[in-house]
């Protein structure tokens, strides 16, 4: 049982760069969550799903598309990326019984030069 | 959204029992209050969770008063290991939301 995992765990990338961080869970987990950490804050919701095929835009969703193909991955893209999303990334899952104990995978680190 | 506040830091020597306090005032009818640990590096992790008066599991209590506009989050006999950011949530328990993390408390515990 693997938990939350997230890939890759570390990328860095050009101004206007795209890519796709992946998040994967085999708790079947009905909710999933992409948030995001910068810096000696706490974390910020980007957008969350509350089940296969359905997203929702959370706190901070602009630059950001989210897609939920199947239960058990919640893949997070950024289609042009800016300095202003350099951050530390954490994907979440939780049940819908016990939506407020979210687990947590391990992060991605992310640089946009 | 119920908003929480918290102290931005404190600090404790090992082997004391640490309480942070969380307010949240607006708090609604279905809402419970969760908190989590962060250590360096790694993404949140779930301590406990309460409605009201008082919540106990392995690792802390948790404890509501009656008007449920604040709660205690407290660690007994604390070690060095306990080092970490603490984050109080409050939200409905189940159905659609939206999680709001705030800045949390960062705890330092001294040898």
């Amino acid at each position: 049982n693997a938990g939350v995992t997230q890939t890759p765990k570390f990328r860095v990338l050009k101004t206007g760069q795209s890519m796709t961080l992946l998040c994967a869970q085999d708790m079947n987990h009905e909710y999933m969550y992409w948030y995001r950490q910068d810096p000696g804050m706490g974390l910020r919701l980007i957008h969350y799903s509350v089940g296969e095929g359905t997203t929702a835009k959370g706190e901070v969703p602009d630059g950001y598309n989210v897609s939920r193909l199947k239960k058990q991955n919640f893949l997070l893209g950024l289609e042009s990326a800016a300095p202003s999303q350099t951050s530390v990334y954490f994907c979440a899952s939780s049940s819908r019984r016990e939506r407020n104990e979210q687990f947590f995978g391990p992060g991605t680190r992310l640089t946009v030069l | 959204l119920a908003k929480t506040t918290q102290p931005i830091s404190m600090d404790s020597y090992e082997g004391q029992e640490v309480n942070i306090t969380c307010s949240h005032n607006n708090i609604a009818t279905n809402d419970y209050i969760t908190w989590y640990q962060q250590f360096p590096s790694q993404g949140p992790r779930f301590i406990i969770q309460g409605y009201k008066t008082k919540v106990t599991n392995e690792v802390a209590s948790l404890f509501i008063p009656a008007d449920r506009k604040s709660s205690t989050l407290s660690l007994p006999r604390v070690s060095l290991s306990d080092t970490a950011v603490y984050y109080c949530l409050v939200g409905a328990h189940t159905g659609g939301f939206k999680t709001i993390f705030g800045a949390g408390t960062r705890l330092f515990v001294k040898a």
